[in-house]
């Protein structure tokens, strides 16, 4: 069982072009969320989605936007990237929004430049 | 929004027992919980307590007390593979998980 799978693994952009960040579970799982990650500011939540066709904003979700057209994938996208935005994505599913555990992808490491 | 706050670094040698606290003011509280990630490597989950108390998975227990706003990880019987950095996080009453900033454990031989 693959689990949770992102791509690409790591990224160099340059400012003002746009991205999609892939996530893909295999777990049937109705919840998924994208997080970044930023040294000494920890996981922070961008965008959420408790089950196909609904979605919802994070803690930091300007500069990014989520789609949710099917149980398994679950995309960010960056219209216009910012270096502010250099960071690692990781994408996370749990079975519920009420889930006991929530597991995560391998990341995506996303420079912009 | 949350207010977490764990150390930042804590050492220790090969054997002996640590101690990670974690402090947070929630708006709502629908559980805390702690997880494990290696340098370059995705978080994984170590554990889970909604109700007061000590949970405890082999070498691993977690603490809460939701009164308090306090949790403890409690590692024991370290091993040099323990080196890593070790997330708390609190889950608040929308259900949205927030994290503290990571405490980076370095195991000595």
């Amino acid at each position: 069982t693959a689990g949770i799978t992102q791509a690409p693994t790591s990224q160099i952009l340059a400012a003002g072009r746009s991205m999609t960040l892939r996530c893909t579970q295999d777990m049937r799982h109705n919840a998924m969320y994208w997080y970044r990650q930023d040294l000494g500011l920890g996981l922070r939540l961008i965008h959420y989605s408790n089950t196909a066709g609904t979605t919802g904003k994070g803690e930091v979700p300007d500069g990014y936007s989520v789609s949710r057209a099917n149980t398994d994938d679950f995309p960010l996208t960056l219209a216009s990237a910012v270096p502010s935005q250099t960071s690692v994505y990781f994408c996370a599913s749990s079975d519920s929004e009420v889930g006991t555990e929530q597991f995560f992808g391998p990341g995506t490491r996303l420079t912009v430049l | 929004g949350q207010n977490i706050d764990q150390p930042t670094e804590m050492t220790a040698t090969e054997g002996a027992i640590v101690q990670i606290n974690c402090t947070y003011q929630t708006s709502g509280f629908n559980g805390l919980f702690w997880y494990q990630q290696h340098a370059g490597e995705a978080p994984t989950f170590l554990s889970y307590n909604v109700l007061d108390g000590l949970e405890e998975k082999g070498r691993f227990s977690s603490f809460l007390s939701r009164s308090k706003g306090y949790s403890y990880l409690l590692l024991k019987e370290l091993q040099l593979k323990d080196s890593a950095s070790y997330l708390c996080a609190v889950r608040d009453g929308d259900y949205k998980l927030s994290f503290g900033a990571g405490t980076t454990v370095t195991v000595r031989a």
